[in-house]
């Protein structure tokens, strides 16, 4: 069966600082992969998506980055962090474009 | 973009009763979901309703794509129902779904 992994679950950070979370999925290949930003609890918000190794595409101009240097790894990063970058950051994947997600846990990032 | 909207955004049920839960969105879709997302933040897929209807168990789905409006039916509401619903819509482009603002669902024993 399929799996989808997210870590680390909690981050303080402070401000300036990189950022490195990590996805990766399990039992499947190609996927596509997402990541989103969730602010108080409410509205989720496409940050990056990928369709394959190397394919990144973005949503939204922001200070972040992601990558997907191996089928079912995703990486979301920041070279500074900034206050307004705290969040609930979540991973998701989907066998093809017409299919369901699958979310990981989320991080919950804060940013100090 | 899809824009997406729910209602209501707030709902406050006894244990036992039922429940329907809207999901407006301003274009053509061919990719709806609905998703419960827990106390702890945890998401779960309820539905893949791009159209048509779907039941499991005490949840069902519907989804008018001409009309562009899904409604969450929970049928006999238990205190675990509790949480966040949100529905999240999308064209044909990659699977990428814009969402909407969730339904806030309380139920009280």
């Amino acid at each position: 069966s399929q799996t989808i992994h997210q870590w680390p679950a909690t981050l303080v950070q402070p401000v300036g600082s990189p950022l490195s979370l990590e996805c990766t999925v399990e039992g499947t290949s190609n996927p596509n992969l997402y990541w989103y930003r969730q602010a108080a609890g409410r509205g989720l918000q496409l940050l990056f998506y990928s369709v394959g190794i190397g394919q990144i595409s973005s949503e939204v101009p922001q200070n972040l980055s992601a990558s997907r240097p191996q089928d079912r790894q995703f990486i979301l990063s920041s070279k500074k962090l900034l206050l307004s970058d705290s969040g609930f950051y979540l991973c998701a994947w989907s066998p093809i474009s017409s299919a369901g997600y699958t979310f990981g846990s989320g991080t919950r990032l804060t940013v100090v | 973009g899809i824009q997406v909207e729910q209602s209501p955004p707030d709902l406050i049920l006894q244990e036992g009763a039922n429940s329907t839960l809207r999901c407006n969105f301003s274009d053509s879709v061919n990719n709806l979901q609905w998703f419960h997302q827990n106390p702890w933040g945890q998401l779960i897929n309820l539905f893949y309703i791009p159209s048509g209807t779907k039941q499991n168990g005490r949840l069902s789905a519907t989804t008018v794509a001409t009309e562009r409006y899904s409604l969450l039916y929970i049928s006999s509401s238990q205190t675990t129902d509790s949480g966040v619903y949100f529905c999240g819509a999308g064209g044909t482009s990659y699977g990428k779904l814009t969402f909407g603002q969730g339904t806030i669902l309380t139920v009280h024993p």
